[in-house]
């Protein structure tokens, strides 16, 4: 079956740090490799989209890393503002069907 | 852009009610939306395929008569929750994914902001 898990769970930090949450993946074939933002409440919003070939996209302070080799990614947010405070969503597209495969999110509370 | 509209946000209901939510994709066309359903502190789980002018694919374990989904136009599906009762008590999101923009696999995928449907 495939899975998404990340890691940590939870993560609580001060405002202006920096902090990375990680996914290990077992999808397979893999196609892409997505990290959204949900809010309290809201819809998920993408950050970032990489493919097999990709192994760095950034989108302002945050910045994804994939290993494909590993099944590996990671997120690095930098410079942590408040309204960093969501859950960071790990998504793994493979090529079966069009169902995406969710991890369970890693919930970031960033204090003043 | 690619802005998706999720209707109503909140909606609280008595047992045995109905209760229809709709999602639009407000900038651009989509073939196909899907719905999924979010426990608290729990990831997304799909729980059907929407497809415009086709029947909804629905995943394992999702009672097809008690989500009733219509996909009747290129921007709008609607979800219907029939009979709803306590345990239907969820978080409800859409999501669109544009028509024809190449490979489905490396399509966005746009996310609604999400229905609380309370069930008392």
């Amino acid at each position: 079956k495939n899975q998404v898990e990340q890691s940590p769970q939870s993560l609580i930090i001060l405002e202006g740090k920096n902090c990375t949450l990680q996914c290990n993946y077992t999808v397979s074939p893999f196609s892409n490799l997505r990290w959204y933002k949900q809010d309290t409440g809201r819809g998920p919003v993408s950050l970032t989209i990489m493919t097999f070939s990709e192994n760095t996209k950034s989108n302002g302070r945050y910045t994804a890393t994939l290993d494909a080799d590993t099944k590996q990614s990671s997120l690095h947010i930098t410079a942590s503002q408040l309204s960093d405070s969501a859950s960071y969503i790990c998504v793994v597209y493979g090529y079966e069907g069009y169902a995406l495969n969710f991890g369970k999110g890693t919930s970031l509370l960033v204090t003043p | 852009g690619a802005v998706v509209s999720q209707h109503p946000s909140w909606v609280i209901c008595k047992s045995g009610t109905s209760v229809k939510i709709e999602c639009r994709s407000l900038d651009f066309q989509a073939t196909t939306m899907f719905w999924y359903r979010q426990f608290p502190k729990q990831s997304l789980m799909l729980m059907a395929t929407s497809n415009e002018g086709s029947k909804a694919t629905y995943e394992q374990g999702v009672e097809k008569d008690k989500f009733l989904i219509n996909h009747a136009s290129l921007t709008l599906s609607t979800l219907t929750v029939t009979s709803a009762h306590p345990e239907d008590s969820s978080f409800y999101i859409c999501s669109a994914r544009p028509q024809g923009q190449g490979y489905v696999g490396n399509q966005p995928q746009h996310f609604g902001d999400g229905t609380r449907l309370s069930i008392l």
